[in-house]
């Protein structure tokens, strides 16, 4: 079934650990994002990718980092993880960037820095 | 700044109409987004907006006044599935999604 999946479902991590989150597209989409979503709070953009092998920094990106080595995958790498990651995780992809593509999400990776 | 206000949560009848609101302050503006939010579950896509004007599809219809600043979503003939929240995105100058908080619905019998 042509979606994104992401990986893990929910995580425990203590705090400092290095966490490796992933996400996998089928649908040959080019633009890749990661979002993170807190209680109160709209999505935020941590980091994005127009294509393989480029990224971008979107609005939270302090602490987290990613890499698109291939159009299907965009792993994002917490580090040194802190209690304040402690957030639910969502990957995205799109058609393109640049214009009005649907955005459709993977399921969501739910983390716990303690 | 860039901005999006939606009332955090609403509650309506089964059966009944019910009008989501969403405000956007945005640097630039290249359409509108709702997508419907399930607990515990991923965004999903609704409705596009870029032009003035109300944009009906089956139960769901959405609403965009661009020099108001404005958008609504209306659903009709409510079901107890559409409980979720309902998420208002504005795409500004840079084609990046700004969201708002997103408006939990309620559904009572």
């Amino acid at each position: 079934i042509a979606g994104i999946t992401q990986a893990p479902t929910s995580q425990i991590l203590a705090a400092g650990r290095r966490m490796t989150l992933r996400c996998t597209q089928d649908m040959r989409h080019n633009a890749m994002y990661w979002y993170r979503q807190d209680l109160g709070l709209g999505l935020r953009l941590i980091h994005y990718s127009n294509t393989a092998g480029t990224t971008g920094k979107g609005e939270v990106p302090d602490g987290y980092s990613v890499s698109r080595a291939n159009t299907d995958d965009f792993p994002l790498t917490l580090a040194s993880a802190v209690p304040s990651q402690t957030s639910v995780y969502f990957c995205a992809s799109s058609s393109s960037t640049g214009g009005t593509d649907t955005q459709y999400f993977g399921p969501g990776t739910r983390l716990t820095v303690l | 700044g860039q901005n999006i206000d939606q009332p955090t949560e609403m509650t309506a009848t089964e059966g009944a109409i019910v009008q989501i609101n969403c405000t956007y302050q945005t640097s630039g503006f290249n359409g509108l987004f709702w997508y419907q939010q399930h607990a515990g579950e991923a965004p999903t896509f609704l409705s596009y907006n870029v032009l003035d004007g109300l944009e009906e599809k089956g139960r769901f219809s959405s609403f965009l006044s661009r020099s108001k600043g404005y958008s609504y979503l209306l659903l009709k003939e409510l079901q107890m599935k559409d409980s979720a929240s309902y998420l208002c995105a504005a795409l500004d100058s840079n084609y990046q999604l700004i969201w708002g908080a997103g408006t939990k619905l309620i559904i009572k019998p």
